[in-house]
């Protein structure tokens, strides 16, 4: 079982849609959690980071983490079609003493005319 | 502000032989991790760098290694290539690790 799971979809809504993107994760030890983009043939953007539990806004993108069920989400309202691309939800785990990413496989979206 | 920069962006090798990319972080950043990112298996860390010590190591081989210099710039390096390391290897680098990294481009690597 992977530690962070996260539906690959493909996702596809049309725009001005409200966009839901889920995973959950195993590993207790994760304190710090992120959302990335990825376009094709580039590297991830980070959208938001958060750490605790609870919903944090930045424009149009939400992040709701609850640490109690391992769920992570990120909202998107008003999805366009510049949207279109894969997000991937990561989380830290600090306790080793360093810094490691772990990833979840991606959820495809496009956002359709 | 200059992002994470790879190089280089595409390289084309074949089984056996050794490769060394290259990844400068943005300025102030000491932090910098390596990322293997393929179809299958998605994006796998493979180790992190922080002041030129390596703080953390992924599961992968010992033909995968890398270092951090000084000026916090650092390399990695695949020996003894196989087809199956033909991946997107990504380079991040962060201030603190906790707010999140910034990620490069990539170099592409093609082993044939």
């Amino acid at each position: 079982q992977k530690e962070v799971e996260q539906d690959p979809g493909p996702l596809s809504v049309p725009e001005g849609a409200i966009v839901s993107l889920n995973c959950t994760y195993s590993n207790s030890a994760f304190q710090y959690f992120m959302w990335y983009r990825q376009y094709s043939r580039k590297g991830p953007e980070l959208l938001m980071y958060t750490y605790s539990s609870g919903n944090k806004e930045d424009g149009r993108f939400t992040a709701q983490v609850d640490k109690s069920s391992k769920y992570i989400s990120l909202f998107i309202r008003d999805s366009q079609p510049s949207d279109s691309a894969t997000y991937l939800c990561a989380s830290i785990d600090v306790t080793g003493g360093g810094n490691k990413l772990t990833f979840g496989t991606g959820t495809q979206l496009k956002v359709e005319l | 502000k200059a992002g994470v920069t790879q190089t280089p962006r595409y390289l084309i090798k074949t089984r056996g032989q050794q490769v060394t990319l290259s990844c400068s972080p943005i300025s102030g950043h000491r932090s910098v991790s390596w990322y293997q990112q393929t179809p299958g298996q998605g994006l796998q860390f493979l180790f992190e760098y922080f002041s030129e010590t390596q703080r953390n190591k992924g599961n992968f081989p010992g033909r995968f290694s890398g270092r951090q210099f000084s000026n916090s710039r650092s390399e990695m390096n695949v020996s003894t290539l196989e087809l199956g390391d033909s991946a997107l290897y990504l380079c991040a680098s962060s201030l603190a690790g906790e707010h999140g990294y910034t990620f490069g481009s990539g170099t592409r690597l093609t082993v044939v």
